[in-house]
């Protein structure tokens, strides 16, 4: 299994700003993803963060507003930019390796824009 | 594209209840997951099943592929037990492609004393 740390595990911000979220985890995964869950909805992923490369996003998600960085294969950020209260919601990394497909997730960072 | 529907939506229930969730997709999957939520928001891994059934103390989770029908059921429920439950399908990895998961929208479970 993989225990992940995820932080800050909440926080306010003012509209406008940003914020940036850090997920580390215990061992090295091959598959780093992060999500977003708004009030009341289930999760939706934003993006896979690839090491060493640009990330990979779905669609109605652009770099330009979470753009996320993976350094390396146990560390990753999501930044949520130019933050407005439609970003109000949790925010969570995944993690999965390339041979078992089990899923295990941050603690979550819930975000509440003013 | 995959849709994953659970039901029921809600459930309140009496501590001691036997209680049953239950969760149907629409194309074929390598994996199922059930995934728990407490209010905090942090998500904890319950089962990963491809086929049968799996057990893990007061929790069995049973899957069948023909069907494509899943149920998580949790055995002499207890107030602990209240948290929302995910039920989240994945497609097999292959090749160069990553994928993540398609999540059901959770059934919010209250145990009361």
């Amino acid at each position: 299994s993989a225990v992940i740390s995820q932080k800050p595990s909440r926080d306010i911000c003012q509209r406008g700003t940003s914020l940036t979220i850090q997920c580390q985890v215990d061992s090295q995964v091959t598959m780093m993803f992060w999500y977003r869950q708004q009030p009341g909805q289930s999760l939706t992923l934003i993006a896979t963060a690839n090491q060493g490369s640009e990330a990979t996003y779905e669609s109605g998600f652009v770099i330009d507003k979470f753009p996320i960085s993976r350094p390396n294969l146990t560390f990753s950020t999501l930044t949520v930019s130019n933050m407005s209260p439609e970003d109000s919601s949790i925010y969570l990394c995944s993690v999965r390796d390339r041979e078992v497909t089990e899923a295990f997730f941050g603690q979550g960072t819930r975000l509440t824009v003013v | 594209k995959n849709e994953v529907e659970q039901s029921p939506q809600n459930l309140t229930a009496q501590e001691g209840e036997f209680i049953t969730i239950n969760c149907s997709y629409s194309v074929g999957i390598s994996a199922l997951h059930w995934l728990q939520q407490h209010p905090g928001g942090g998500i904890v891994s319950l089962f990963m099943l491809s086929s049968g059934k799996k057990k893990h103390g007061r929790l069995i989770a049973t899957i069948n592929i023909q069907e494509k029908h899943s149920s998580l059921h949790i055995t002499a429920s207890h107030p602990r037990d209240s948290a929302v439950y995910i039920c989240a399908v994945s497609l097999m990895y292959s090749g160069g492609g990553a994928d993540g998961l398609t999540f059901g929208k959770g059934t919010h479970l209250i145990i009361q004393p």
